[in-house]
Parts: structure tokens; C-alpha cells; sequence
């Protein structure tokens, strides 16, 4: 069964701080999604890679950069957290091919005072 | 790029009624449609999917029907019950897209006992 882990569940931060959030795979797969969700706004994508070292913006990127040094782990990395950036935070993973599904985390909620 | 509309953004039935949850999609060449469902404080965890050769899939309560030429399909909950009680999301995917998944805004469907 395909484990994807978020490092916290829930998370305090402070305005202007430099937050992490980690999440790691361990079905071997290519492509790597970090999600944000928030009340009928539905999941939207930040960033996604489909390699080590690759990374691609999707459509929030903004405030946000991400790393994957490594194929199994795939940090979100906010660089001056915000308030508006309170919210649920979503891992993904899916192997490479047509029509794979993708498989989540249990979410991080982050929340910036 | 792709636009997915989901509704109702609520729905509430009656224990054993039906429940139709709709959604509709922008790029023609969308041909994968998967449905989430995230029970509260969990994971979204893939419940069915269908793919654009096939205009309708069944698993046993559950039905996704796809309608190409209209660019809508539907998930269908016959016999509900109150743990269907849950945010269904919808999703589309280009194939041979990167990024693999633009979903819908969610619906908040309760099953009332």
C-alpha cells in the first residue's frame, strides 16, 4: 500500500518566519504534488515535480518554492510565511504513466499568527 | 489550461435516497476523470475513475457516467448511507500532462439517517 507522509500534522508559525513542510513517499514514484485547500476553493496545485531536482509552478506558486533532492522527498518550503498562507497542505504522489492516480498525505494545517 | 466546475457545493439526502454529484470541464483533450473522497480530518483517497473511452463505470453503489461531446461526467451514490457523509471531489487530466490533475472545488454531501 502506498504510504505518503507529511512530517506535522498541525503547525504554528509566526508571520516573516521560513517554514518547512516535509513529505516523504515510499512507493518509488516520479512525481511528486504539494496541494493547498481551503473551503470551497477546492485543491489547488502549487508546485509539483516529476523528477529529482525537477520542479515545475502550478497554479498558487507564489510565496512558495519547494526541493527534491531526493526521489522519495518533497519539501514545501515557505520563504516569509504570511497569514494568508493558514491552511490545509496536501502531499501527493503518483507513479509516471497516463491516467495514474494520485495518492496523499494526511495534510499538514498550518497556521500563521 | 484546464477549468473544472463542480456541483452542488452541498448536498444533503436521506439515508437510502440517491445523490448525484455533477461536473463539467474545459479542455477537450481532458481523457481521465478520477473522484476523491476525504472523510473529515482524513486523506482524499481515490473512490472511482473513468477514462475517456468508456461512457460509464460502476462499482457497486457508485457510478461515473461521461458524457465527451458535452464535457461533463457525474458521480452517482445509489443507497446512501451516513458514512457517504463526506467532500467528494471531482478531477480532470490531460494526458501526457505533467502535472496530471486539475480538480474541482469539492461537495459537502451529509447523509441524514
Amino acid at each position: 500500500d502506498v504510504k505518503v507522509t507529511q512530517s506535522s500534522r498541525y503547525l504554528v508559525k509566526r508571520t516573516g518566519e521560513k517554514v518547512f513542510l516535509e513529505c516523504v513517499q515510499d512507493m518509488d514514484h516520479e512525481n511528486m504534488f504539494w496541494y493547498r485547500q481551503d473551503p470551497g476553493l477546492g485543491l489547488r496545485l502549487i508546485y509539483f515535480s516529476y523528477d529529482v531536482k525537477m520542479k515545475e509552478k502550478g497554479d498558487i506558486p507564489e510565496g512558495y518554492s519547494v526541493s527534491r533532492e531526493k526521489k522519495e522527498r518533497f519539501s514545501l518550503i515557505l520563504e516569509s510565511a504570511s497569514t494568508n498562507q493558514t491552511s490545509m497542505y496536501l502531499c501527493a504522489s503518483s507513479s509516471t504513466g497516463n491516467n495514474q492516480p494520485q495518492h496523499f498525505g494526511d495534510g499538514t494545517r498550518l497556521s500563521i499568527l | 489550461g484546464e477549468n473544472v466546475e463542480q456541483h452542488p457545493s452541498t448536498l444533503s439526502v436521506q439515508e437510502g435516497d440517491s445523490a448525484v454529484i455533477k461536473c463539467t470541464y474545459s479542455d477537450s483533450a481532458s481523457n481521465y476523470f478520477p473522484w476523491y473522497k476525504q472523510e473529515l480530518g482524513k486523506r482524499p483517497q481515490l473512490i472511482i475513475d473513468i477514462r475517456s473511452n468508456v461512457g460509464e463505470k460502476k462499482d457497486q453503489r457508485i457510478a461515473v457516467t461521461l458524457n465527451k461531446t458535452a464535457k461533463h461526467f457525474s458521480l452517482h451514490i445509489t443507497e446512501t448511507q451516513p458514512e457517504d457523509s463526506a467532500v467528494y471531489f471531482c478531477a480532470a487530466c490531460i494526458s501526457g500532462s505533467a502535472r496530471q490533475l486539475t480538480f474541482g472545488s469539492g461537495t459537502q454531501l451529509t447523509v441524514l439517517p
